[in-house]
């Protein structure tokens, strides 16, 4: 199956500072990417979706200025927490659909934020 | 909206016996997608098995097999010969044949495999 990496694995961070995170399709064009959130013993929650090119689109009660989404490239899509508090600490999973064959998700391998 | 449930937050079966992870979902759409994806402890999603509406045939992948009742709007996962590497969250997943792509999660059930 097709990879998809996601950079850091692990970040710790102070209260106010950002964070970026990085996903990438390592074996194919994903011209979508999605962004989740999951909380402890919980389901993972769609926060946005990154197309390529073009503004993400944000689901119901996701801040845009705190959590940025940059999609500048057809394998890289980037997430930058911002000012980020102790509230936004939990796993971040990113995925990319490839279209067309099985019309595939295929996830990242998940960032755990703690914010200190 | 569409919506997915499942029922059993925890389930547990025998090495080598059988278990059904129960799913249902709602919507009133008649082409999409069903998706059971694996979280074992590693938090890395694993595809499991996939079921496309307009099939009536029952999807199998190995010792995985559904049973797709679509006008009960339900999708069940069998697991045979149940082995310790299935021990993971197992999450029911609905895709909109509409929509960008995303997917919509149940709350996930948590299979335990006893030795």
């Amino acid at each position: 199956g097709a990879v998809v990496s996601q950079h850091p694995s692990r970040v710790i961070c102070k209260s106010g500072t950002s964070v970026k995170i990085e996903c990438r399709s390592l074996d194919f064009q994903a011209t979508t990417m999605f962004w989740y959130r999951q909380f402890p013993k919980q389901s993972l929650m769609l926060m946005a979706t990154s197309n390529e090119g073009s503004k993400a689109t944000y689901e119901q009660g996701v801040e845009k200025d705190k959590f940025l989404i940059n999609h500048a490239s057809l394998t890289l899509s980037t997430l930058t927490v911002t000012s980020a508090h102790p509230e936004d600490s939990s796993f971040y999973i990113c995925s990319a659909w490839r279209r067309g064959g099985g019309n595939e998700q295929f996830f990242g391998p998940g960032t755990r934020l703690t914010v200190l | 909206a569409q919506t997915v449930t499942q029922s059993q937050p925890e389930m547990s079966v025998q090495e080598a016996e059988t278990v059904t992870l129960s799913c249902t979902y709602d919507t009133s759409e008649s082409d999409y997608y069903l998706f059971w994806y694996k979280q074992p402890p590693s938090r890395q999603m694993i595809l499991v098995i996939r079921q496309e509406a307009y099939k009536q045939q029952n999807a199998t992948e190995n010792r995985f097999s559904v049973n797709f009742q679509k006008a009960a709007k339900s999708f069940s996962l069998k697991i045979s010969d149940s082995q310790l590497g299935d021990a993971a969250m197992y999450f029911c997943a609905y895709r909109s044949e509409l929509s960008q792509g995303n997917l919509i999660f149940g709350k996930g059930t948590k299979l335990s495999v006893k030795p």
